[in-house]
């Protein structure tokens, strides 16, 4: 089993609906979850870090189950810039970052 | 906003070179990393940077890398004997510190060509 396992899609979303991204991961000691973005041959850009309590960012909405081991994002009011390719990160119990391999989304006008 | 620098944006290199990939990391974090994305593929971690040693490192992280920071501030991933395998974007990433929940930064990237 992968460590962070994501749906590569492309969601191919029409703007302004409501898509929803989730992420599971296996090692169950890790600490803290994130969301990037990432276009196309950029670095990845930290989104959201995601709490225990959820957390919400405007039009972003970050969850964690810690108890199924995954986390969720949801991005309402879609818009064209929000194409992208969306990394879920989990650290370990070192603090490195382990990468999911992203689901990219395609805002279509 | 702080950024993480690296230099330079496109390296291209002939199949057996050296080449060395420079990151200049926001000033006061503690923690650089190094990670390489091959095309298409997902982030991959090679190697952590704590207190002037590595503290943790990949399986690809092999003999043929290797890290330093030499002054203070610039932070350096050197590739002996670069194999065509090598190619990939390397991005370098900075972290205020160990058990916060900011994440990294990450510079945009310097993409290697081995030829």
């Amino acid at each position: 089993r992968k460590e962070v396992e994501q749906d590569p899609g492309p969601f191919n979303v029409p703007e302004g609906a409501t898509v929803a991204f989730n992420c599971t991961y296996s090692n169950s000691a890790s600490q803290s979850f994130f969301w990037y973005r990432q276009d196309c041959r950029k670095e990845p850009k930290l989104l959201m870090s995601v709490y225990s309590s959820g957390n919400e960012d405007g039009r972003f909405t970050a969850q964690l189950n810690r108890a199924s081991q995954y986390i969720s994002l949801l991005i309402r009011d879609s818009k064209l810039s929000d194409s992208a390719t969306y990394l879920c990160a989990v650290t370990d119990s070192n603090y490195q970052l382990i990468w999911g391999a992203g689901t990219k989304l395609i805002i279509k006008p | 906003e702080p950024e993480v620098t690296q230099t330079p944006s496109h390296q291209v290199t002939q199949m057996g070179q050296e080449v060395i990939l420079r990151c200049v990391p926001i000033s006061n974090h503690l923690y650089f990393y190094w990670y390489r994305q091959i095309l298409g593929q997902k982030v991959e971690f090679l190697v952590s940077f704590y207190n002037n040693e590595i503290s943790e490192k990949s399986e690809i992280f092999d003999d043929q890398f290797s890290v330093e920071r030499p002054d203070g501030s610039n932070f350096t991933l050197k590739i002996r004997s670069t194999k065509l395998e090598d190619s990939a974007m390397y991005f370098c990433a900075s972290d205020p510190g160990a058990e916060t929940n900011y994440g990294y930064t990450f510079g945009s990237g310097t993409r290697l060509t081995v030829v």
